[in-house]
């Protein structure tokens, strides 16, 4: 079976800081792993996307991502937090055979000024 | 038209009438979804479809069905709505790598109310 936890609901940063959106995965197959964007009252924007390449995954916007298989984990960054970052974020994990994606319950950034 | 296009962009329905959500892509894409996003719980699968012409259940597809008589278009429909169908809807699409799928792309989404 499929799942995904973002392990927090909401994070906090200040502006020009470091930012981590943490999510771990549960997988029987090598999956396919993506991130989301989605701002207030828009549809969902792709992050970044993992598919059995380099494990080290840069994206748009500054952000990146690191596929620890040790770990199942799947952390979102980005070094430095802008005031446009401020928007839902969701992991997403795929098997690499099928077309089923399952979504985290999501995580709410705040950046403050 | 550019991606994936929902339509309309929010509705007040009352307890049940039928309601059918409108999606559209222009990319070609074999593969069409249908979720919905509730506060606290993501989004969750309701129907999907492979390739025109075949479709399938999702996670939560109890009151809703769907048709895809072709390539772009992707229609949702409630038969008879109720309150707890109040949501956002969201339709995505992706391609098809051999025996797996690509990134999906989503609309902008139908926001839903139901009293």
């Amino acid at each position: 079976a499929q799942s995904v936890t973002q392990l927090d609901s909401h994070v906090s940063v200040s502006e020009g800081t470091p930012v981590l959106l943490r999510c771990n995965y549960s997988s029987s197959y090598s999956p396919s792993l993506f991130w989301y964007v989605q701002h207030p009252n828009k549809g969902l924007q792709l992050l970044l996307k993992y598919t059995s390449a380099a494990t080290l995954v840069k994206g748009i916007n500054g952000f990146e991502a690191e596929f620890k298989k040790s770990e199942t984990s799947f952390h979102l960054t980005k070094p430095s937090a802008h005031m446009s970052d401020a928007a839902e974020y969701f992991c997403v994990v795929r098997t690499n055979t099928g077309n089923q994606f399952y979504f985290g319950t999501g995580t709410s950034l705040t950046v403050i000024p | 038209i550019a991606g994936i296009t929902q339509a309309p962009t929010s509705q007040i329905l009352a307890a049940g009438r039928r309601m059918t959500l409108r999606c559209t892509q222009d990319m070609r894409h074999n593969a069409m979804y249908w979720y919905r996003q509730d506060l606290g719980l993501g989004l969750r699968l309701i129907h999907y479809s492979n390739t025109a012409g075949t479709t399938g259940k999702g996670e939560v597809p109890d009151g809703y069905s769907v048709s895809r008589a072709n390539t772009d278009d992707f229609p949702l429909t409630l038969a008879s709505a109720v309150p707890s169908q109040t949501s956002v809807y969201f339709c995505a699409s992706s391609t098809r790598s051999g025996l797996s799928y690509n990134e999906q792309f989503f609309g902008p989404g139908t926001r839903l109310t139901v009293l």
